[in-house]
């Protein structure tokens, strides 16, 4: 059983296109996080939410919005997607805040624009 | 500011020697917690650690520990006897109170050669 799942794990799409990524977590977990790693390998947060809530929206398009169905679900659409927007994207849970469990990160989806 | 600073961009070690990876982490909040994650080739994030603001002593878990100096804001990561299968990228995190965000340092890549 895979606590925090997504998919797809790759995406190759044109520009222009829209497209959504998954994530579900089967751990009960009330915050949900999406996170992005560009080409360098910097991870940096897109979102957070709590009990479908969002918490956190960094500095992100318009064109990102995620939308959380309920607690185990935060899913991530991207419209008019960019060359920009080639990375590896992560979705995480946590119990609580990040300082009182640790966060588990799904197995990523590697997003290719072309 | 938070910020996690991890000087070491790559390292690259013979197996069986010790290496250190270092982290520097700024924060002005006084409750805050330090992680560490591991990203193989794979490209999964694998949750290593966790630390509070409160607890200082260092801890060992096999061949890996972890050295947290509050005086000099650093939370170094250690693994002894290195081994072919810890090469990966690692990350150092920093989270705070109240919030829902992890500040990720750059990451340092371990290669370990046989």
């Amino acid at each position: 059983d895979t606590a925090v799942s997504q998919t797809p794990k790759y995406l190759v799409t044109q520009m222009g296109n829209d497209k959504s990524i998954k994530c579900e977590q089967n751990l009960g977990h009330d915050t949900m996080y999406w996170y992005k790693q560009d080409s360098k390998k910097f991870l940096k947060i897109m979102f957070s939410y709590n009990n479908k809530e969002l918490i956190i929206n960094e500095t992100v398009p318009n064109r990102f919005s995620p939308k959380s169905p309920d607690k185990a679900h935060l899913n991530l659409h991207i419209n008019s997607l960019e060359l920009g927007d080639s990375a590896v994207y992560f979705c995480a849970s946590s119990a609580l805040e990040f300082g009182n469990t640790e966060a588990f990160f799904g197995q990523g989806t590697r997003l290719t624009v072309v | 500011a938070q910020k996690v600073t991890q000087a070491q961009t790559e390292i690259s070690v013979v197996e069986k020697e010790d290496v250190t990876l270092d982290c520097v982490y700024e924060t002005r909040d006084t409750t805050y917690y330090l992680f560490w994650y591991k990203q193989p080739p794979s490209g999964e994030l694998v949750f290593l650690i966790r630390r509070n603001s409160f607890d200082e002593q260092n801890e060992i878990s096999g061949r890996y520990s972890w050295n947290f100096q509050k005086s000099t804001s650093s939370f170094n990561f250690t693994i002894t006897a290195s081994q072919v299968v810890d090469s990966a990228v690692y990350f150092c995190a920093l989270s705070w109170n109240p919030n829902n965000d992890m500040r990720f340092g750059a990451g340092t890549r371990l290669t370990v050669k046989p």
